[in-house]
């Protein structure tokens, strides 16, 4: 399930579920979006984009989803993996300034 | 080579001391950015370098001055940091329109 802590939503699943992050974005002016997963002590490592005409794009595993009508991000993780574990950030870009989200913390049970 | 280097990974440093951090990238992007990222927090933009030129500056404080001496090479010079600016530091570099790649960052401690 998912919970709200002081600083960082937290989502925890079980291996091989799905899982769903969501992010809501506040620049009408953003045409480009990035999922990010930050791992401890490392820096963002590219996840997924897409770009603000589309609705859609899929990669390996993953799936983003943008919604501009209410200004939301979703990613998708099929088949949830313990090295899935990490830190999510979905990323706006408007204007050469690409501006984060606030996270959400990924715990998956093996 | 889809690398962004930075060095050096971990930093300690006195609040009347003067270090430089350095970013490298080899990819021929023209874009440079300097991000601060405090624990449990999303990383937040400091500079942006487009065409080695400073062409953003999110009101950062004058103890860390930016320069980008030419087009694969960032630093971001530091003196008299208050212990408040421990953090880690990111540097990432783009294609105007594409994602930003990020570096593994500097693991900055101000004592």
């Amino acid at each position: 399930g998912e919970s709200v802590g002081l600083h960082l939503p937290t989502l925890s699943v079980q291996e091989g579920d799905n899982s769903i992050i969501n992010c809501a974005y506040s620049n009408s002016a953003s045409d480009y979006f990035i999922w990010y997963k930050q791992e401890s002590g490392k820096g963002p490592q590219f996840i997924i984009d897409i770009r603000s005409n589309m609705d859609k794009r899929q990669g390996q595993r993953v799936t983003v989803l943008l919604n501009k009508t209410v200004k939301h991000l979703s990613l998708q993780i099929a088949a949830t993996q313990p090295g899935d574990s990490a830190v999510y950030f979905c990323a706006e870009r408007a204007y050469s300034t690409l501006t984060f989200g606030k996270g959400t913390m990924l715990l998956v049970s093996p | 080579d889809t690398e962004v280097t930075q060095t050096p990974k971990h930093l300690v440093m006195g609040m009347t001391n003067k270090k430089s951090l350095k970013c490298e990238q080899h990819m021929g992007h023209r874009a440079m950015y300097w991000y601060k990222q405090k624990a449990k927090k999303p990383p937040e933009l400091m500079f942006v370098y487009s065409y080695e030129k400073l062409s953003i500056n999110e009101s950062v404080p004058s103890r860390f001055s930016p320069e980008c001496p030419n087009s694969s090479l960032l630093n971001l010079h530091l003196h008299a940091l208050q212990p408040e600016d421990s953090a880690l530091y990111l540097c990432a570099s783009s294609q105007e329109e594409d994602e930003a790649f990020f570096g593994q960052g500097t693991r900055l401690t101000v004592v």
